[in-house]
């Protein structure tokens, strides 16, 4: 079975703090890919990062890092510094052959960035 | 940059009406999405075309229906509407390949009464 767990429902950090936001998956499939979107108040899902399976470096872009780990089976996305317009819900999707490429999404974390 | 567009971000409709969802992307992507999205539920999938006139029914398909005419257009169809379906609806688009990233549109949020 294919599944993604955000076991974060909601988090709550003051400005300048770093949060991490949890995603663990699970698949059999050896080939799959990871994303993270980000869906801001306004409602679209925003595009942030996409990993491939065979690819377990580290990514830094900004103030955001992702951390993947196969042997967890984890993909876990860090704000560093966090800012107000950094709020938002933010999601974890699996993407695998087997399902055809479709994407399979986790709950979602509800991130509030207060001043 | 990818434009996925919705026709409306707000609806209102009643009860047995015949709802049209209407989504265009700009970037000549071949593969096109119709997700909706409830409280605790996450987002899930209606159905999905890989081209036009295909249609391939997703993890939600019942009581609703798709029309891929045009390779930019995809519409979601709601045939007697139901108050269960009030819901976020969501469109996105992705170019040829299973494992290419999927582009959102803004949502369209749906209120049936």
């Amino acid at each position: 079975a294919q599944k993604v767990t955000q076991a974060q429902t909601e988090i709550s950090v003051v400005e300048k703090e770093d949060v991490t936001l949890d995603c663990v998956y699970e698949t059999r499939d050896t080939t799959y890919y990871l994303f993270w979107y980000k869906q801001p108040p306004s409602g679209e899902l925003v595009f942030l990062i996409r990993r491939n399976s065979f690819d377990e470096q580290n990514e830094i872009s900004g103030r955001y890092s992702w951390n993947f780990q196969k042997s967890t089976s984890s993909f876990n996305f860090t704000i560093t510094a966090s800012q107000v317009v950094d709020s938002a819900v933010y999601f974890c999707a699996l993407s695998t052959l087997n399902q055809g490429g479709k994407l399979i999404f986790g709950q979602g974390t509800e991130l509030s960035v207060k001043p | 940059d990818v434009k996925v567009t919705q026709s409306s971000r707000y609806l209102v409709k009643r009860t047995g009406e015949k709802v049209f969802l209407e989504c265009v992307q700009d970037m000549d992507h071949e593969n096109m999405f119709w997700y909706r999205q409830d409280p605790g539920l996450g987002l899930r999938l209606i159905y999905f075309s890989y081209d036009v006139k295909m249609k391939e029914k997703g993890d939600i398909p019942e009581g609703y229906s798709v029309s891929r005419e045009k390779k930019e257009r995809f519409s979601l169809i709601l045939e007697s509407a139901s108050t269960n379906q009030t819901s976020m609806y969501l469109c996105a688009s992705s170019s040829t390949g299973i494992w290419e990233t999927q582009y959102f549109g803004p949502g369209t949020r749906l209120l049936v009464l």
